[in-house]
């Protein structure tokens, strides 16, 4: 069973730091696209970062980029997602995403995702 | 920045049908996919490639696409499918991924 568990989320103040984990299981994850993306409160889904299987490209949206690091690692079976600068727009469940390529074709979406993990940026 | 474009809400009875659309420039060129998310819950995938729907998805489910519209429909509405459906899709660079900004369907 695919399984994705995120840790690490919390209170920070703002301008403050913070790191997420997600620790995966039932697949092998040296195999996989992974991502980043977070749902603030009563609000809809953004994506922020992407990882390639490798570790070696990563991707960020705008609002993140310069703030947000995504990382891997493979021998662990985990992804990571180091938060700088975090400002009250940072306020959101954070959700590890696996991304599956289609065996067609240069396709692929999210298929199996965590069940989130909660940052609150509040003073 | 590049932008999908989805009702916010739609609301139906049971049993008729329910047409969730979202738009796009570059839909054209970038396949969809959409999301049911219920509350408490991670979202699901119900339709990939724009018409495709995965294994466990309830045949009522079904998708289309024609020019920068991609629509899902769900048909024989059920008290469960009451959840946000988001479209999922590339930008225009083709590497960043965009989300809709999500539409509420509502079971009457």
């Amino acid at each position: 069973e695919v399984q994705l568990v995120e840790s690490g989320g919390g209170l920070v103040q703002p301008g403050g730091s913070l790191r997420l984990s997600c620790a995966v299981s039932g697949f092998t994850f040296r195999n996989y696209n992974m991502n980043w993306v977070r749902q603030a409160p009563g609000k809809g889904l953004e994506w922020i970062s992407f990882i390639s299987s490798s570790g070696y490209t990563t991707y960020y949206a705008d609002p993140v980029r310069g703030r947000l690091t995504i990382s891997r690692d493979n021998a662990k079976n985990s992804l990571f997602l180091q938060m700088n600068s975090l400002g009250d727009e940072d306020t959101a469940i954070y959700y590890c995403v696996r991304e599956i390529q289609d065996a067609s074709g240069p396709y692929s979406w999210f298929d199996s995702w965590g069940q989130g993990a909660r940052v609150i940026i509040s003073s | 920045s590049y932008e999908l474009t989805q009702s916010p809400s739609v609301s139906v009875s049971p049993g008729q049908t329910a047409k969730i659309t979202c738009s796009g420039d570059a839909l054209p060129k970038q396949f969809a996919y959409w999301y049911q998310q219920k509350p408490g819950q991670a979202p699901l995938l119900v339709m990939r490639k724009d018409t495709e729907r995965p294994s466990g998805i309830p045949e009522r489910f079904s998708g289309s696409s024609s020019g920068t519209t991609v629509t899902l429909t769900i048909g024989e509405v059920r008290a469960e499918d009451e959840a946000d459906y988001y479209c999922l899709s590339a930008d225009t660079s083709g590497v960043g991924r965009v989300f809709g900004g999500g539409t509420k369907l509502t079971v009457l």
